[in-house]
């Protein structure tokens, strides 16, 4: 079945630079990636996915890129601010039948002011 | 915005006893699923229901565990007895579709085993 790495584990970035959160999936058939952040005790909201047909999407200060050969796509904040603080998740889908999300293991994001 | 509910928001109960989840997904959704997630651990699939039937299911969701959509609204996870590795915070999340679909998630239920 499906496996998704996620690195790093933490990550400790200056307000105002940049984060890059990466993950690999292992089922080729993959085609839907999502993001979610989870604030302490919150429910995961998604923040942006990216499905197969495109290498790169962007929604103002987060981005995501996929590249399907390698099997991995990464999460891009940029101009981080104090709020960005969380824990991120990547996750994968084949999108057979009900498809489940099969999730990384989680990016603790902490922004320092 | 519409959202996933879920109650209750904490349950605290027995080794061995019986607990029924409930959630409300977004009500034009046709797929739900639950997931939990162990304290400070990844989320995981747990089971996805649609039409009325599993969809899929893992490893976790035995025999121990069922799901229900018993009217139009609800849709609930019972675990028939439970054990202390049940603790976990247990997520419903509902999408519109399944193909490459957003999955909307509840804001959990907390489950402590004593």
């Amino acid at each position: 079945g499906e496996n998704v790495e996620q690195h790093p584990s933490t990550l400790s970035v200056q307000e105002g630079d940049s984060a890059v959160i990466k993950c690999t999936y292992s089922d080729s058939a993959s085609n839907y990636f999502p993001w979610y952040k989870q604030e302490l005790g919150k429910r995961p909201q998604l923040i942006i996915d990216i499905r197969s047909n495109v290498g790169e999407k962007k929604d103002q200060r987060i981005a995501v890129t996929l590249n399907k050969t390698a099997k991995h796509f990464s999460l891009h904040i940029t101009e981080t601010q104090p709020e960005d603080s969380a824990v991120y998740f990547c996750a994968a889908s084949n999108g057979q039948g009900a498809q489940k999300l099969v999730f990384g293991q989680g990016t603790r994001l902490t922004i320092n002011p | 915005e519409p959202e996933v509910t879920q109650t209750p928001s904490h349950q605290v109960t027995q080794m061995g006893q019986e607990v029924i989840l409930r959630c409300v997904p977004i009500s034009n959704h046709l797929y739900f699923y639950w997931y939990r997630q162990i304290l400070g651990q990844k989320v995981e699939f747990l089971v996805s229901f649609y039409n009325n039937e599993i969809s899929e299911k893992s490893e976790i969701f035995d025999d121990q565990f069922s799901v229900e959509r018993p009217d139009g609204s609800n849709f609930t996870l019972k675990i028939r007895s439970t054990k202390l590795e049940d603790s976990a915070m247990y997520f419903c999340a509902s999408s519109i579709a399944s193909y490459q679909e957003t999955q909307y998630f509840g804001p959990g239920t907390r489950l402590l085993v004593l």
